[in-house]
């Protein structure tokens, strides 16, 4: 199976900054590589799919990048709405397996 | 507007029986692929089972956790999707969620879009 690793596994931030979380897989996986967003008590959110392509509605302050092994996902402004944690998913082969997570809180 | 509502869940004892049903709207079923996801409590995500569409056979795909446990399957002329759990064990408390399939440039299916999940408890 695919490993995957989020770093950090938590970090403080405060609105206005630039926030980057980092994604690494075990394994090739091309751009096959997803973000989602999780509040609590709440379901995930679909942010990006294959690395940099946004989802429908998600709002252009995401960005995504990486291929291979690496992958990263960019907050350019941190809101208090973009208090949650993100999650990065491949969707290479089978299974797919889910990194750790990263919950980005307020400093 | 994309719905994914999710139903069935509840308390059952360990190597009991259930089946959730997740009913879907807003776009059209039949052509998209459907996963389960689930989350343990305060844990991260687990990827569950996916069933592909008419045109892939309903085909399925499982993680080893629940392989040989637990049956994806889907009623395209009902828009729903299911998830029979046979067997359970206490590690499969979770909140599951019902997730529709979008496909990316090269046909690689990824999840899209989620539904609000239903818990499952597994204890005696």
């Amino acid at each position: 199976d695919i490993q995957m690793t989020q770093s950090p596994s938590s970090l403080s931030a405060s609105v206005g900054d630039r926030v980057t979380i980092t994604c690494r897989a075990s394994q090739d996986i091309g751009y096959h590589l997803a973000w989602f967003q999780q509040k609590p008590g709440k379901a995930p959110k679909s942010l990006i799919y294959a690395a940099s392509s946004l989802q429908s509605g998600v709002p252009s302050k995401f960005s995504g990048s990486g291929s291979g092994t690496d992958f990263t996902l960019t907050i350019s402004s941190l809101q208090p709405e973009d208090f949650a944690t993100y999650y990065c998913q491949h969707y290479n082969t089978y299974p797919l397996t889910f990194g750790g997570g990263t919950k980005v809180d307020i400093k | 507007e994309v719905q994914l509502l999710e139903s069935g869940g509840g308390l059952v004892q360990p190597g009991g029986s259930l089946r959730l049903s997740c009913v879907a709207s807003g776009f059209t079923f039949s052509d998209h692929y459907m996963d389960w996801v689930r989350q343990a409590p305060g844990k991260g995500l687990e990827w569950v089972a996916r069933v592909r569409n008419k045109a892939r056979s309903f085909t399925t795909e499982y993680a080893a956790s629940v392989k040989g446990r637990f049956t994806i399957s889907r009623d395209d002329s009902k828009n729903s999707l299911y998830l029979q759990m046979n067997t359970l064990k206490t590690e499969d408390t979770a909140v599951y969620y019902c997730a529709r399939g979008g496909s990316d440039s090269s046909h690689y299916h990824y999840v899209a879009y989620w539904g609000q999940g239903t818990l499952v408890t597994v204890s005696s």
